[in-house]
């Protein structure tokens, strides 16, 4: 799925920090989310847009913040605020409007405490 | 909301045997079940996926059946091979939102 692009491949947050990944695609979709996967866990959404300018909440979106101000972008923040936040982070995107298609991943970021 | 549950969690199967991975969701309203794999510290890929109005769908050696009285569908894997062996999710899309909802995952090994 090289039109989804995920920066940076790893990234570490010291305690108190925010940190920012990215979540860039090409594919000209207007649905994008955010998940995150645990070791030997499932997928967890954390939070998804339909459309540009507009997002809602997923499962576990406390201490995560997410803005969608172009269709192309959909950067996730990790807040001070969550305090467990080591896990590979998936983000997709798929057509939207109410289409059955499947979505498509990035390459995902594995963030890390230090 | 919508709840999809997997089993098994882990699978072992010998090389040349046949896989198959079940999931049972809860909304009625779900019309779209796509299949992933996803290797170790790579990205989930889509390997086949079934809509509400087709029963059954096939792609080589993997197929996919959907029995939406019962609500479930599932995968099956023929003729495994050693590069099978990954972690498959299935998931569904309800037609009431663009939400999917994933199954918690079945570690599949295939032994040569």
């Amino acid at each position: 799925d090289g039109g989804i692009t995920q920066s940076p491949k790893y990234l570490f947050r010291k305690e108190g920090q925010n940190v920012t990944l990215s979540c860039e695609q090409n594919l000209n979709h207007d649905a994008m989310y955010w998940y995150r996967q645990d070791p030997g866990q499932g997928l967890r959404l954390i939070y998804y847009s339909q459309i540009v300018n507009d997002f809602q909440k997923g499962d576990i979106a406390e201490g995560y913040s997410v803005s969608r101000e172009k269709k192309e972008s959909f950067p996730l923040t990790v807040t001070s605020a969550q305090k467990n936040p080591t896990a590979f982070y998936l983000c997709a995107s798929s057509i939207g409007g109410g289409h059955n298609q499947p979505q498509h991943f990035g390459d995902g970021t594995r963030l890390s405490i230090l | 909301g919508e709840n999809v549950e997997q089993h098994p969690s882990t699978l072992s199967v010998q090389e040349g045997d046949s896989a198959v991975i079940k999931c049972t969701y809860s909304d009625s309203a779900s019309n779209y079940f796509p299949w992933y794999k996803q290797e170790l510290g790579k990205r989930p890929q889509l390997i086949i996926d079934i809509r509400s109005n087709v029963g059954e769908k096939k792609d080589q050696r993997i197929a996919v059946t959907l029995n939406k009285t019962a609500k479930h569908f599932s995968l099956h894997i023929t003729e495994t091979q050693p590069e099978d062996s990954a972690v498959y999710f299935c998931a569904a899309r309800s037609n009431t939102g663009n939400q999917f909802y994933f199954g918690t995952g079945t570690s599949l090994t295939v032994i040569p």
